[in-house]
């Protein structure tokens, strides 16, 4: 079957360093989306990313993150100068179009990148 | 009020009890909900979706959604240990390409 992957799995980082952590998401799947999971809080939308472009963004996500898709199968996540509070779970998703003039499929997550900023 | 509220538990049950999982919403513009399902430190895994109000069985599994009432719920028959993780409620305004708002999550133990 397939699915989201991730890479690393844990990411240990000084706070002010950039991390960059990267998912492959389903090959036929067109949009993409990141998310967090601070440790005993509730998962948190930070983007969504469709035909090269951000389509919506939290609040969270502000000019220290950015989303790339370097290449027809890898998605990244980058943050420029980690903060302590950036430590948490990140979750990358994908989905794929939906029938003409219907809805799009669900979302399917990644195992997620732990980040431990230090 | 929160957007999407869910008693994070933890909720413990014999193996082989019904168990029912709820979650109250807000966002009257929500009209996409899905259950996942997560196991500690991994990704959240779906369960279920369904659109808009109505009742969805998959095995074990039965989702429930009630617009009027702002109301969701899971229900799981015939528990079994392997049941045993945090589950998620979640929604969006308009199936998967737009953002999926997460409840906090209720832990549920199946005790054998």
């Amino acid at each position: 079957e397939p699915e989201v992957t991730q890479t690393p799995s844990h990411q240990v980082t000084q706070m002010g360093q950039e991390v960059i952590l990267r998912c492959v998401p389903i090959s036929n799947h067109l949009y993409f989306y990141w998310y967090r999971q601070i440790l005993g809080q509730k998962v948190e939308f930070l983007v969504s990313f469709y035909n090269n472009e951000i389509s919506e963004k939290s609040e969270i996500f502000d000019d220290q993150f950015s989303v790339e898709r370097p290449d027809g199968s890898n998605f990244t996540l980058k943050i420029r100068s980690t903060k302590l509070e950036d430590s948490a779970m990140y979750f990358c998703a994908s989905s794929s179009p939906g029938l003409a003039g219907g809805l799009t499929d669900t979302q399917y997550f990644g195992p997620g990148t732990r980040l431990t900023v230090l | 009020q929160k957007e999407v509220e869910q008693d994070p538990g933890p909720l413990s049950v014999p193996e082989g009890a019904i168990v029912s999982l709820n979650c109250t919403y807000s966002n009257s513009a929500f009209q996409y909900f899905m259950w996942y399902r997560q196991y500690s430190r991994k990704g959240p895994e779906l369960l279920m979706y369904t659109y808009s109000s109505g009742n969805k069985e998959d095995g074990r599994f039965t989702a429930q959604v009630d617009k009027s009432s702002k109301y969701i719920s899971l229900f799981i028959r015939d528990s079994q240990p392997s049941d045993s993780a945090t589950y998620l409620c979640a929604m969006s305004p308009s199936g998967g390409y737009q953002k999926v708002t997460f409840g906090i999550g209720t832990k549920l133990q199946v005790i054998p």
